[in-house]
């Protein structure tokens, strides 16, 4: 297996811009996470999806945060419009039923 | 409610000495453990985990951890550092009960310096 893909590895965008941030988990896991990094923050989970359905979404810090699971293999973050303070590294991890395991990663800059 | 420290920022050892990154937890039940390593511009990377069982658990290059109840803690350890171990160190629990099951609450990381 690929492991955890997370397309774009960097985005770079202007304020004001939408943002689509993509993943595709381990297949056959039944969980989806969607986490943001920073230095000031550390670790934040924003996110998580069991069997496509989002279970919670208490870590989403603003309405112009939206994720989606369509499907069991594909998974989207979006921010829109995009804000500076959104720069950061998003990751996105799949697990079945202990592990979660880390896609490398998206770099988000937002100018 | 789960949560877990990591009392120490960082932790800076030098190579061929032992190595420590403590651990420290709370859940209502039965916790399972778990930590991860993370390298620069890399994402996580699971390296050992505690569900049951043995106390000692051994995980990849080396590391190993100690699930100790009465203390609520799951320290990781090595007996030799490398340089090369110098990274991000992320301890991470999830109570075997409840409705969050499949989150993680991770820690904030400490980082390790392993110095030649």
């Amino acid at each position: 297996d690929a492991g955890v893909i997370q397309s774009p590895r960097h985005e770079v965008t202007e304020m004001g811009q939408e943002v689509t941030l993509r993943c595709k988990p381990i297949s056959g896991h039944d969980y989806l996470f969607w986490y943001r990094q920073t230095m000031m923050r550390g670790l934040e989970l924003l996110i998580y999806f069991n069997n496509n359905v989002p279970i919670d979404d208490s870590g989403m810090p603003e309405d112009r945060f939206s994720a989606k699971m369509p499907n069991a293999s594909f998974s989207t973050l979006k921010i829109q419009p995009s804000e500076p303070r959104d720069s950061a590294v998003y990751f996105c991890a799949s697990s079945d039923i202990y592990e979660q395991y880390f896609g490398p990663g998206t770099r988000l800059t937002v100018t | 409610a789960q949560s877990v420290a990591q009392p120490e920022d960082q932790v800076n050892v030098a190579e061929g000495n032992p190595l420590t990154v403590k651990c420290t937890y709370s859940v209502s039940g039965n916790p399972y453990l778990f930590w991860y390593v993370q390298y620069p511009n890399r994402g996580l990377q699971f390296l050992l985990k505690y569900i049951t069982g043995d106390n000692l658990v051994k995980g990849s290059y080396g590391f190993e951890a100690e699930f100790n109840k009465s203390q609520t803690s799951f320290h990781l350890k090595k007996p030799s550092a490398l340089v090369s171990d110098s990274a991000l160190y992320f301890c991470a629990v999830r109570d075997s009960y409840g409705g969050s099951q499949g989150n993680l609450i991770f820690g904030k990381g400490t980082k390790l310096s392993v110095k030649p």
